[in-house]
């Protein structure tokens, strides 16, 4: 189980817009602690897609952002592409430690 | 450039301890700031943080784990090594090391090494 919770699963149409969210606590989001989020392909390595709530790497396409808001967060995508079929996880920090997401599967339809 | 490469047996038998290194290039890990993170994903399932050592050799570990888990780091050879006890079929998967910065994208993990599969099986 989990600290941050993320819907197992979202999918959405190619052109649509979809959005992933991660629930904490007072202990870890609702602390203040920053939210960063990964996108995993199959076969690889996490890939950093934002850090520090809503910034993007450089080589990170504004199609994607994220958003805090009190104890949870969002990662949105949009103009779904097929490419942005993969495992997307968030993670923040609990009484200083580390935490992941159980992550979300996207599938582009 | 920064890079991340992790070594270690690919087979361990239950009851065992797991060694794995990772060595890394294009960084100090005594600069103010570094930090190199073990990260770990059973096959199908989450990303789990294990432990992580600072640039002044701060220790931490994953609460849940923290009994059967050491870090420790070779400064002279740029490497990380974690060690596990007690390994169980239950640790089987990808182990990854990652390095974070505070001064630098707010601490995420920004790079990562490729992941070794360990695989626990009598």
């Amino acid at each position: 189980q989990s600290v941050l919770t993320q819907p197992p699963a979202v999918s959405g149409a190619p052109g649509q817009r979809v959005t992933i969210s991660c629930t904490g606590s007072s202990s870890n989001i609702g602390a203040g602690y920053d939210v960063h989020w990964y996108q995993q392909l199959p076969g690889t390595a996490p890939k950093l897609l934002i850090y520090g709530n809503s910034n993007r790497p450089s080589g990170v396409p504004d199609r994607f952002s994220g958003s805090k808001s009190g104890t949870s967060a969002s990662l949105a995508i949009t103009g779904l592409q097929a490419e942005d079929e993969a495992d997307y996880y968030c993670q923040s920090y609990d009484s200083s430690l580390e935490v992941f997401g159980g992550g979300t599967k996207l599938t582009v339809l | 450039q920064v890079t991340l490469r992790e070594s270690g047996p690919a087979l361990v038998k239950p009851t065992q301890t797991l060694k794995l290194t990772c060595t890394f290039s294009g960084f100090s890990l005594t600069t103010s700031g570094m930090c190199v993170s073990w990260i770990r994903q059973p096959p199908g399932k989450a990303l789990e943080w294990l432990a992580r050592i600072d640039w002044d050799d701060d220790k931490y570990y994953s609460t849940s784990l923290k009994t059967r888990l050491s870090i420790s780091r070779d400064t002279s050879k740029n490497q990380v090594v974690l060690t596990m006890t007690h390994m169980d079929p239950v640790d089987t998967g990808t182990y990854y090391c990652a390095r974070t910065n505070s001064a630098d994208y707010f601490g995420a993990f920004h790079i990562w090494g490729q992941g070794t599969m360990v695989t626990v099986s009598p």
